[in-house]
């Protein structure tokens, strides 16, 4: 089955810098790259999604790329702000196909003021 | 607005106890998920359902079973809980498969 790989399980950053979080994913037949964001004793949300048809994607202060020759896709997240402090999952899916999300680990983001 | 909602929040069992955790949707949605979440490991998939009275293994369906025999409705049971079981157990809906998943607000159950 699909296994995704996180990195790092934890980043620090002073508010106002950029955090990148990257993933990595085994099965070449996954095409759809959701993040989630998990806020300390919240749920997790769906903050950014991407897809295979696409390298690049971005929503205000947040931006996904994905390298699908690579394996791999990252979060960026610029100009951060103590909001963004919480826990970080990216996930991979054969989409189509009858499968459900594979996660990975998470990214425990955290800002520094 | 997707409403998630699972039945308790917080739940205690003794090894042994068959246990259900119950999920209910309001949107509609195709397909319900239940993970588990345990510090350090993700949120690891169990089993998933993408119709009514259909089911797919995730990744450790192993100790568990599930039953939908409404859509709005998911259950997770434990059919002998173990204290590794001990764990939040997440479950979610979509409308598709690749698509934005709602979570429920999670069941923290311990067994001891």
């Amino acid at each position: 089955g699909e296994n995704v790989e996180q990195h790092p399980s934890t980043l620090s950053v002073q508010e106002g810098d950029s955090a990148v979080i990257k993933c990595t994913y085994s099965d070449s037949a996954s095409n759809y790259f959701p993040w989630y964001k998990q806020e300390l004793g919240k749920r997790p949300q769906l903050i950014i999604d991407i897809r295979s048809n696409v390298g690049e994607k971005k929503d205000q202060r947040i931006a996904v790329t994905l390298n699908k020759t690579a394996k791999h896709f990252s979060l960026h997240i610029t100009e951060t702000q103590p909001e963004d402090s919480a826990v970080y999952f990216c996930a991979a899916s054969i989409g189509g196909g009858a499968d459900g999300l594979t996660f990975g680990k998470g990214t425990h983001l955290i800002i520094q003021p | 607005d997707v409403k998630v909602t699972q039945s308790s929040r917080y739940l205690v069992k003794r090894t042994g106890e068959k246990v259900f955790l119950e999920c209910v949707q309001d949107m509609d949605h195709e397909n319900m998920f239940w993970y588990r979440q345990d510090p350090g490991l993700g949120l690891r998939l169990i089993y998933f359902s993408y119709d009514v009275k259909m089911k797919e293994k995730g990744d450790i369906p192993e100790g568990y079973s599930v039953s939908r025999e409404k859509k709005e409705r998911f259950s997770l049971i434990l059919e002998s809980a173990s204290t590794n079981q001990t764990s939040m157990y997440l479950c979610a809906s979509s409308l598709r498969l690749a698509a934005e998943q709602y979570f429920g607000p999670g069941t923290r159950l311990t067994v001891t």
